[in-house]
């Protein structure tokens, strides 16, 4: 079935940067955009960005822009995130999910999510 | 602040009906989407293109669209759909995607 496999959890102090992978399987890699959504301890569901595998075009949300990289390595169908300067409001699980359009936009399957803890 | 507003918990007696509600302007130009949340777990899809339910989500499960604000029914709740709720749309732009802030529903 379509599945898309997060990278392990991450611990870093602050300042640092991490690179959490989504590898994508059982489907054309390059047909759909893939998005990333993080949720905080406690927290409600946040939209980060999203990738389009074809081509590598990026959007992210204000918030995020200048801190927060997108990329994709299509021979692994692999979708990267990163996110530079880090501080501890980052600490939160992040979630790749695949888009589904044409004509509808919504998101299946997500990934397993990625605890990424950032402390001193 | 959220583009999408959601009351913050509901609660429902068991085998009963209730309705969660996600309210936007930008609902009135582009789909929303509904995801269901148990803790510890990846978000699932219950409700896409505002009243479309995925295979494999129970029938109970329903949504609708009016004006600015898409509904998510549960008609006879188990104690299963006890969970957080999102509602998604695209942002007034079209270009960003918005999540509601959830509603955390309990079943009695």
């Amino acid at each position: 079935q379509v599945q898309l496999v997060q990278s392990g959890a991450e611990v870093k102090k602050p300042g640092a940067s991490v690179k959490v992978s989504c590898k994508a399987s059982q489907y054309t890699f390059t047909r759909y955009y893939i998005h990333w959504v993080r949720q905080a301890p406690g927290q409600g569901l946040e939209w980060m960005g999203v990738i389009n595998p074809n081509g590598g075009s990026t959007s992210y949300t204000q918030k995020f822009q200048g801190r927060v990289t997108m990329t994709r390595d299509t021979s692994t169908s692999t979708v990267y995130m990163e996110v530079s300067s880090l501080r501890s409001e980052d600490t939160a699980v992040y979630y790749c999910a695949r888009e589904i359009t044409a004509p509808y936009d919504w998101f299946d399957p997500w990934g397993q999510g990625t605890l990424v803890i950032v402390s001193s | 602040s959220s583009e999408l507003t959601q009351d913050p918990a509901v609660s429902v007696a068991l085998g009963q009906t209730v309705r969660i509600t996600c309210q936007g302007d930008s609902l009135r130009s582009y789909y929303g989407s509904w995801y269901k949340q148990k803790p510890g777990q990846a978000p699932v899809v219950v409700i896409y293109g505002n009243t479309n339910r995925p295979s494999g989500i129970p029938d109970r499960f329903s949504g609708s669209i009016s004006g600015n604000t898409a509904s998510l029914t549960i008609t006879g709740a188990q104690a299963e759909d006890e969970a957080d709720y999102y509602c998604n749309s695209r942002d007034s732009s079209g270009n960003h995607r918005v999540f509601g802030g959830g509603t955390k529903l309990t079943v009695l």
